[in-house]
């Protein structure tokens, strides 16, 4: 099925771990990102891509790692887990811009991280 | 940059009351804007989109959404809800300097029988 997959869908990290959230399209997106959610914060952009091999950083990046060697997969890497960390990760995809028009972003199904 | 905001945080609403949802956006030139939803337990589901044309926008489960440049604006609505739309509600802006999607802080909207 198309769409964006992303794993393992539940974690919990002792502080000072590292891992690495998965996030996978089969869309031909350019364009993929990751945020992460919080109670009363809404979605915050972490790092986001507009192609393989390009990479930048969101409104959040500090702990956090990505690349993007493929069109498909994005994945987003913890360096050394800390409790302020625990949250609901979301990747999407979307084409890219390029100007204003009638299309989508995508999303996962989440992974809920919990640091303890 | 441009920034969201939603100013109400928690609605508590009877079933087939109205809803109406602030969303506020910053951003002079043009923009694309969305509402998502996410129920319970769930990812975000797009409830509608404006990208141009008609202001008033129709979307999923009977829901609507309107454009009004001139403040910056694009509240949701539905006439009459139900128990089943209890979830969380983002408004979204896409400018199109980027891809990025900046969304607001979310509505939580509980409503009871």
């Amino acid at each position: 099925n198309a769409g964006v997959t992303q794993t393992p869908k539940f974690q919990v990290l002792k502080t000072g771990q590292s891992m690495t959230l998965q996030c996978a399209q089969d869309m031909n997106h350019e364009y993929m990102s990751w945020y992460r959610q919080d109670p009363g914060m809404g979605l915050r952009l972490i790092h986001y891509s507009v192609g393989a091999g390009i990479t930048d950083q969101g409104e959040v990046p500090n702990g956090y790692n990505v690349s993007r060697s493929t069109t498909e997969d994005f994945p987003l890497r913890l360096l050394s887990a800390a409790p302020s960390q625990t949250s609901v990760y979301f990747c999407a995809s979307s084409r890219m811009t390029g100007g204003l028009g009638d299309y989508g972003y995508t999303f996962g199904s989440g992974t809920r991280l919990t640091v303890v | 940059a441009q920034s969201v905001s939603q100013h109400n945080h928690h609605v508590i609403l009877s079933e087939a009351a109205s809803l109406e949802l602030g969303c506020n956006y910053s951003y002079g030139g043009t923009v694309n804007l969305f509402w998502y939803v996410q129920y319970p337990g769930q990812h975000l589901q797009l409830l509608l989109k404006y990208f141009s044309g008609d202001p008033l926008v129709k979307g999923i489960k009977g829901f609507e959404a309107e454009f009004i440049k001139s403040k910056f604006s694009f509240n949701l609505r539905k006439p009459s809800v139900q128990w089943s739309d209890t979830a969380e509600y983002f408004c979204a802006v896409l400018t199109g300097t980027a891809s990025k999607l900046t969304f607001g802080t979310g509505t939580r909207l509980q409503v009871t029988l």
